[in-house]
């Protein structure tokens, strides 16, 4: 069955930098895109952006250029959410969601989340 | 960008029917997706491209899209689905962008 396993929890200072895993299985991990969604205190849910797992290429939501970075590593299936010079307000429940249906030709063409992590709570205080 | 309008609160008593709507301009044109979240978990799909189930979710959720709105519907309301619902959108227009709307809290009396 598909599973995405997430790391747990990390309290980080200021300016500090997380590193957050998002461990697949139960499918072909390069044929699918793999999404990052934010959800910060009592919020709603956001969308950071996406990877494709087939070349590696990632893409950005506005907001999330500069200090995010998408990462994978094929060889065990993972993805990885990198966030630099951490701030109060990123503190929030960081989620890895796979497409509901496989990239075309090596291409994420846009589709609903159908498997979430359980997500990673990043707090950034001090 | 594109704006999804949904209600903060929904309440319905057990055995009937919510309906929770998700507004955006001409949203009748772009496919909407459903996501049920409660407490403390991951969200989890519960409609897809306006009116399709994945496996697993009863047959009560259903969905529609016509013109402005996007529609929810659960009947026969259960305890059980008290949790925050958000619709989706992929936005084309300006920033390719997933968009969310707000959420909605239904509340089961």
């Amino acid at each position: 069955q598909v599973q995405l396993v997430q790391s747990g929890s990390e309290l980080k200072k200021p300016g500090a930098s997380v590193k957050v895993s998002c461990k697949a299985s139960g499918y072909t991990f390069t044929s699918y895109a793999m999404n990052w969604v934010r959800q910060a205190p009592g919020q709603g849910l956001e969308w950071m952006g996406w990877i494709n797992t087939n070349t590696g290429n990632p893409t950005y939501a506005q907001g999330f250029t500069g200090r995010f970075v998408f990462s994978l590593d094929t060889s065990v299936s993972t993805a990885y959410l990198q966030i630099s010079s951490l701030k109060a307000e990123d503190t929030a429940v960081y989620y890895c969601a796979k497409d509901l249906e496989t990239m075309v030709r090596g291409v994420i063409i846009p589709e609903p989340f159908d498997y979430w992590g359980q997500g990673t709570l990043v707090t950034v205080s001090s | 960008s594109y704006v999804l309008t949904q209600p903060p609160s929904v309440s319905v008593a057990p055995g009937k029917t919510a309906r929770i709507t998700c507004g955006g301009n001409n949203i009748g044109s772009k496919s909407v997706h459903w996501y049920q979240q409660k407490p403390g978990q991951a969200p989890v799909l519960v409609i897809y491209y306006d009116s399709d189930r994945p496996s697993g979710i009863p047959e009560r959720f259903s969905g529609s899209n016509s013109g402005n709105t996007a529609t929810l519907t659960i009947s026969r309301v259960e305890a059980g689905d008290e949790a925050d619902y958000y619709c989706q959108v992929w936005d084309s227009s300006s920033d390719l962008n997933w968009v969310f709307g707000g959420g909605t809290k239904l509340t089961v009396l």
